[in-house]
């Protein structure tokens, strides 16, 4: 079956810091990922929508600047939180679709520690 | 975009009582998905549900897909220890639902 690859699975870091989480589609080519972010306890909540060679599509309340995501190629796509803060500490998960009339497939998650 | 509201928030249930989660939606649906996750892992994919008044089952999980596409339903038999953690819906948009923590008492 499909398998995504998400990278890191956790990281700590020091407030002010910028992480970069990448998210693979490993054996198929993925025209779109979304990046959600989920609370202890919560729903996901989409954050973007990421299409392989075009801006990603961001979700209303999300800073772009702040999220900015990357589509490269049909197989990766990254997250970068700039300047992290405490306040950005959660579980990032990507997932990829190759076809849109087909489930789209969830990487592992991120855990985010920003102290 | 579309928004779709699962109730209820939580769900516990005696080993072998049944269970049942909703997801309603103020606008009509091309398809809804279903999703399982447990403590600590990420959404498995479930079932996806595309035509009107479609009833799928998956051994114990029956799902179904209302005859206005607008609602859809999990209904689990038989509850096992296994069956433990959050249902999630998720309409064509990829917007999920609040999720029904479910837990199982054995």
């Amino acid at each position: 079956g499909a398998v995504v690859s998400q990278h890191p699975s956790w990281v700590i870091c020091k407030s002010g810091t910028s992480v970069k989480i990448e998210c693979r589609s490993l054996d198929f080519q993925a025209t779109t990922m979304f990046w959600y972010r989920q609370f202890p306890k919560q729903s996901l909540m989409l954050m973007a929508t990421s299409n392989e060679g075009s801006k990603a599509t961001y979700e209303q309340g999300v800073e772009k600047d702040k999220f900015l995501i990357n589509h490269a190629s049909l197989t990766l796509s990254t997250l970068t939180v700039t300047s992290a803060h405490p306040e950005d500490s959660s579980f990032y998960i990507c997932s990829a679709l190759d076809r849109e009339d087909q489930p789209q497939h969830f990487g592992d998650g991120t855990r985010l520690s920003i102290l | 975009g579309q928004q779709v509201m699962q109730i209820p928030q939580y769900q516990h249930v005696q080993e072998g009582e049944d269970f049942t989660t909703y997801c309603n939606s103020s606008t009509t649906l091309s398809n809804i998905q279903w999703y399982k996750q447990r403590p600590g892992g990420h959404p498995v994919f479930l079932i996806q549900l595309v035509k009107s008044g479609e009833v799928k089952k998956q051994k114990r999980l029956t799902f179904q897909f209302g005859e206005a596409k607008k609602n859809s339903s999990l209904h689990i038999t038989a509850t096992q220890t296994t069956d433990v953690g959050t249902y999630f819906c998720a309409g064509p948009d990829m917007r999920f639902g609040a999720g029904t923590r479910l837990t199982v008492k054995p």
